[in-house]
């Protein structure tokens, strides 16, 4: 089956570690897309990737860093230099950058909490 | 500039009633636009899409959305709700890059 695995589904922090989200699709997307959700609030970019070796900052970039080096990879890592990053983590992809109506494909999510 | 409005942030139906969930958005070009749905601890799955092709768009499991441009509106409505439709819904609208612009989503609540 295509789709886009995220793990781990749940994962837990000290605070001042680095720790790294996993998101891997096999749908031969371009583009990928790393999203932050908190109650009550819709999602929001983090970073996005218009193509493998190139990627981009979103509107919340600061405290996060992300890798492409494989087309079918995008991991994010959570730095201790984020200041909260107690969140739900949703990983996307679309066929490619810039097409109008391309629709966005959302993995499972993964459920960072720092204790 | 893309932004979303959703109206109402929790909706409550009973079973077996229409459902009615509002979105409006702004553009600057002709939009592309979005339903999803997210269902507790899960990702987000496409409801529909508007392509411009037409102003009634169908979807899966029995939605549909209606693009008023005159009221800049694409609100999602079904005509019988039921108890798997409880989840959060969110309206998206794209930009000319593809980027994705997010309301802060509807809870729908049904009850039985």
């Amino acid at each position: 089956d295509g789709g886009i695995t995220q793990s781990p589904k749940y994962l837990f922090r000290k605070e001042g570690q680095n720790v790294t989200l996993s998101c891997e699709q096999n749908l031969n997307h371009d583009a990928m897309y790393w999203y932050r959700q908190d109650p009550g609030q819709g999602l929001r970019l983090i970073y996005y990737s218009q193509i493998v070796n190139d990627f981009q900052k979103g509107d919340i970039a600061e405290g996060y860093s992300v890798s492409r080096e494989k087309k079918e990879s995008f991991p994010l890592t959570v730095t201790s230099a984020q200041k909260n990053p107690t969140a739900f983590y949703l990983c996307a992809s679309s066929p490619t950058w810039g097409a109008r109506y391309n629709e966005q494909f959302f993995g499972p999510g993964t459920r960072l909490t720092v204790l | 500039a893309q932004s979303v409005t959703q109206l109402d942030s929790h909706v409550s139906v009973s079973e077996g009633t229409p459902v009615l969930l509002r979105c409006n958005y702004s553009s600057s070009y002709s939009p592309s636009l979005f339903w999803y749905v997210q269902h507790p601890n899960k990702g987000l799955q496409l409801l529909l899409k508007y392509t411009s092709a037409a102003t009634l768009v169908k979807g899966i499991n029995g939605f549909e959305a209606e693009f008023k441009k005159s009221e800049t509106s694409f609100h999602l409505t079904k005509p019988s709700a039921h108890m798997s439709d409880a989840a959060e819904y969110f309206c998206v609208v794209s930009d000319i890059g593809n980027q994705f612009y997010f309301g802060t989503g509807t809870s729908l609540t049904v009850i039985p």
